[in-house]
């Protein structure tokens, strides 16, 4: 089954610097990769997502990568905001109905 | 306003006794699911449902029953809860490959 790893589990930037987590799945026919924000005392929430006919996607202030052939995706945040500080989460899945997600990462972004 | 509530929200009780964890959504949603959250393992999904009357299993479905009786509610039934149970518990309903929309947790302890 499918296998989702994620890193760094701690990222810790200077406000307005960016932040990059990366993720790696197993199965290649996994076709749909979601990341979610979770904050302190909530359930996730999504921030973006990508499908696999697509290499990247950009909202505002943050964008996804996907490369199929090594099998990862980075989510990417530039000009980080106190406010971005939360644990983010990525997922994979083929059948969307049987989400994998990754272990988490911790952002902490300094004023 | 939509959403997916969860009932109760902390909840502490003793090994064997049964419990109920409920869940309700207002967005019409076919896709319901219930995950697991544990400190360095992420979200891991216990049961999910892709209709009235259908489920399946998850990664983690030991120790947990589900039902889909309704098409907004989805309990999860812990029949004789044990201490390994002890978690944060999200359900969660969405589309197929569509934003899936969190409830704000249940932390449970089992003593």
């Amino acid at each position: 089954g499918e296998n989702v790893e994620q890193h760094p589990s701690t990222l810790s930037v200077q406000e307005g610097d960016s932040a990059v987590i990366k993720c790696t799945y197993s199965d290649s026919a996994s076709n749909y990769f979601p990341w979610y924000k979770q904050e302190l005392g909530k359930g996730p929430q999504l921030i973006i997502d990508i499908r696999s006919n697509v290499g990247e996607k950009k909202d505002q202030r943050i964008a996804v990568t996907l490369n199929k052939t090594a099998k990862h995706f980075s989510l990417h945040i530039t000009e980080t905001q106190p406010e971005d500080s939360a644990v983010y989460f990525c997922a994979a899945t083929r059948s969307s109905y049987k989400l994998i997600f990754g272990s988490g990462t911790r952002l902490l972004v300094r004023p | 306003e939509a959403q997916v509530t969860q009932n109760p929200r902390y909840l502490i009780t003793v090994t064997g006794k049964k419990l109920t964890v409920t869940c309700s959504q207002n967005m019409n949603h076919e896709y319901m699911s219930w995950y697991r959250q544990d400190p360095g393992l992420g979200l891991r999904q216990i049961y999910y449902s892709m209709n009235v009357e259908v489920t399946d299993k998850g990664d983690v479905p030991e120790g947990y029953k589900v039902s889909r009786k309704e098409k907004r509610n989805f309990p999860l039934i812990l029949e004789s809860p044990s201490p390994n149970q002890t978690s944060l518990y999200f359900c969660a309903s969405g589309g197929y490959q569509e934003t899936q929309y969190f409830g704000p947790g249940t932390r449970l302890l089992v003593l």
